[in-house]
């Protein structure tokens, strides 16, 4: 079965330190992997996603995330944290024999301290 | 180009009403989801729909029942309205099974 684990359901850094958020998963076959953003009392948003096209990939605000198949990892990083950072960030992933369902991680809530 | 709409974005139902979800989307996207959102539970998917006149059940479908009779609409339908259903009520949509998927606002339902 496909599942998503996130280490650390509360996450805190102060402006302009390195964010990494971290995303392992596991699944049998070749994975989609995606993160979203949510703000307070909004819906998801997509940052970024993986479909096996680069192992590096760059998503919307300065974030990108590296998939490394060896470790079924796929960390959220950003080199400058900024104020409008702070939210809520889920991981999700796929893959053919998800049976078209997106599997969620439980969340991490970066914090981001002045 | 409003994306994916959900209404109503409150509610506050009593034990044993029933409401109707309403969600709607104008990208003509195949798929389409209902998922609930619980403090530290992450997203659990309650139904989906890969097409219009297939729906099929996700994680925890009880309580809830969906119909997609237009590629449009995918409305969510709670019959006796338990406490255990309040919780945050998202919609999405997506191209494909494994593309991004587009998220509504959200309908934050308590029952008392």
């Amino acid at each position: 079965a496909q599942s998503v684990t996130q280490l650390g359901s509360h996450v805190s850094v102060s402006e302009g330190a390195l964010v990494l958020l971290r995303c392992n998963y596991s699944s049998s076959v070749p994975p989609y992997l995606f993160w979203y953003v949510q703000y307070p009392n909004q819906g998801l948003q997509l940052l970024l996603k993986y479909t096996s096209a680069a192992t590096l990939v760059k998503g919307i605000n300065g974030f990108e995330a590296e998939f490394k198949k060896s470790e079924t990892s796929f960390h959220l990083t950003k080199p400058s944290a900024h104020m409008s950072d702070a939210a809520e960030y889920f991981c999700a992933v796929s893959d053919q024999n998800t049976g078209n369902q997106f599997y969620f991680g439980t969340g991490t809530s970066l914090t981001v301290i002045p | 180009n409003a994306g994916v709409t959900q209404t109503p974005k409150f509610r506050i139902l009593k034990i044993g009403q029933s409401m109707t979800l309403q969600c709607t989307q104008d990208m003509n996207h195949n798929y389409m989801y209902w998922y609930r959102q619980d403090p530290g539970m992450g997203l659990k998917l309650i139904y989906y729909s890969v097409g219009a006149g297939i729906t099929d059940k996700g994680e925890v479908p009880n309580g809830y029942n969906v119909s997609r009779s237009t590629t449009e609409d995918f409305p969510l339908r709670l019959e006796l309205a338990a406490p255990s259903q309040t919780s945050v009520y998202f919609c999405a949509s997506s191209y494909h099974s494994t593309g991004s998927a587009f998220f509504g606002q959200g309908t934050r339902l308590t029952v008392v």
